[in-house]
């Protein structure tokens, strides 16, 4: 079973619109940690935010939003006002303690491919 | 940032030759992950490492090995590669600590199997 659903497979947008990306996760654990990862066309993966699971604030930096909520196993995120330079494929990603120390699986989501378009 | 290079960045090969993917990082971090990166399947991991000669298989294990005689290097070889191993693979390093469960990745390595 997929441990981390991404389940748009890619999204186009009109410069300055909202979006928002799904990320839905499954676990047993009681501590984990979830992120965001942007990977631009360039290629390389750039860290984005890390939530644990005992924090649900929602956070918002500049114009890039989180929503967490342990209810429904979701972190979203929002983009507001989005602009071109946002296109990339974004990858959720859920991180589970293992049995060897504090040695983290991690698990990651397909992906969603954002397409802003001037 | 982290200290994390990958060798090659690029490699064209044919079916049945052998291959190393060379990870090198330079943050002394204990764990170390190797994923590969398909269309429509993200991330996978293939192997990991949580210490010098400690090493364990992640989800698509099948067709490498790895090794990591040395804190730095982590290795991933293809015994024979295959048409199916045509991907981007990325390192990874975790620290341990207040940052526990953060990856830092290499810049990734294209490899295509002819």
């Amino acid at each position: 079973a997929q441990k981390v659903t991404q389940a748009q497979t890619e999204i186009s947008v009109v410069e300055k619109e909202d979006v928002t990306l799904d990320c839905v996760y499954e676990t047993r654990d009681t501590t984990y940690y979830l992120f965001w990862y942007k990977q631009p066309p360039s290629g390389e993966l750039v860290f984005l935010i890390r939530r644990n699971s005992f924090d649900e604030q929602n956070e918002i930096s500049g114009r890039y939003s989180w929503n967490f909520q342990k209810s429904t196993s979701s972190f979203n995120f929002t983009i507001t006002a989005s602009q071109v330079v946002d296109s990339a494929v974004y990858f959720c990603a859920l991180s589970e303690t293992g049995q060897v120390g504090n040695f983290n699986k991690f698990y990651f989501g397909s992906g969603t491919k954002l397409n802003v378009k001037p | 940032d982290a200290g994390i290079t990958q060798s090659p960045r690029h490699k064209v090969t044919e079916t049945g030759t052998p291959v190393t993917l060379r990870c090198h990082q330079t943050e002394n971090h204990r764990y170390m992950y190797w994923y590969r990166q398909d269309p429509g399947h993200g991330l996978r991991l293939i192997h990991y490492s949580y210490g010098v000669k400690d090493t364990d298989k992640g989800e698509v294990s099948d067709g490498y090995s790895v090794s990591r005689s040395k804190t730095e290097d982590f290795l991933l070889t293809l015994e024979s590669a295959t048409s199916s191993q045509t991907s981007v693979y990325f390192c990874a390093i975790s620290p341990p600590g207040n940052l526990a469960g953060e990856l830092f990745f290499g810049e990734g390595s294209r490899l295509t199997v002819l």
